[in-house]
């Protein structure tokens, strides 16, 4: 069946835009995760979904990222006035529930803030 | 606070040879989760392995093996026999399950594997 997508694949923004990022999870899973991976590094925990739910949002960097989503299915990562250091490939991934679960991820969203 | 760390930012194998990526972990949760993922030039993410902390056995996957030391808070990656399709990023991930019911995973800084013909 069809894996985690996400669009755009690659994206190029002026530094105070705003940018919005889409995942669609594979259908059934209940779980969604955003991560950030910047260049060279590990994956950085931004926000997850129990349905439509997040019940964290610690990993948000500022209060000018958001995240919903709706359905329990497609999400949306907000970034409002974006900042040259928001540069970064952001990840998404889904599972189809708690625990030992494994994540199947997208294939990113690179987003360059110029 | 739960911590992931790999000391190896990069690694050299001969090609069929078996190498070991380190991995610490720390948390004062007695549930967790233990991962490994491998990750391409190409961007994408690939799970290879799972150790539950009250797993008795360590966990094996084809050529992977996860050398879990709970005690020493440790959950090496051993993979054998090296292709040079092995080369890439490997991140060591701990799963850790939140008040709220649900669960995030923190990442290592990861191990880039270069694997030598």
């Amino acid at each position: 069946g069809a894996g985690v997508s996400q669009s755009p694949s690659n994206k190029v923004t002026e530094k105070g835009k705003d940018v919005e990022l889409r995942c669609d999870p594979i259908s059934g899973h209940t779980a969604l995760y955003w991560y950030r991976q910047s260049l060279g590094q590990g994956l950085e925990f931004l926000i997850y979904f129990q349905g439509n739910s997040a019940p964290d949002k610690s990993g948000l960097p500022s209060d000018r990222f958001s995240a919903e989503r709706t359905g329990g299915s497609v999400s949306t990562l907000t970034i409002q006035r974006t900042q040259q250091e928001d540069s970064a490939v952001y990840l998404c991934a889904s599972t189809y529930g708690g625990g030992t679960y494994e994540q199947y991820f997208g294939p990113g969203t690179r987003l360059t803030v110029t | 606070a739960q911590k992931i760390t790999q000391t190896q930012p990069g690694m050299f194998v001969q090609e069929k040879e078996a190498v070991t990526l380190d991995c610490t972990y720390d948390t004062s949760d007695p549930s967790y989760g233990l991962f490994w993922y491998k990750q391409p030039s190409s961007g994408e993410m690939i799970f290879l392995i799972y150790q539950g902390s009250y797993d008795q056995q360590n966990a094996t996957e084809g050529r992977y093996s996860l050398n879990f030391q709970k005690a020493r808070k440790s959950a090496n990656l051993v993979i054998s026999a090296s292709q040079l399709g092995d080369s890439a990023m490997y991140f060591c991930a701990m799963r850790e399950f939140l008040n709220t019911g649900g669960f995030k995973t923190i990442f290592g800084a990861g191990t880039r594997l270069f694997v030598k013909a």
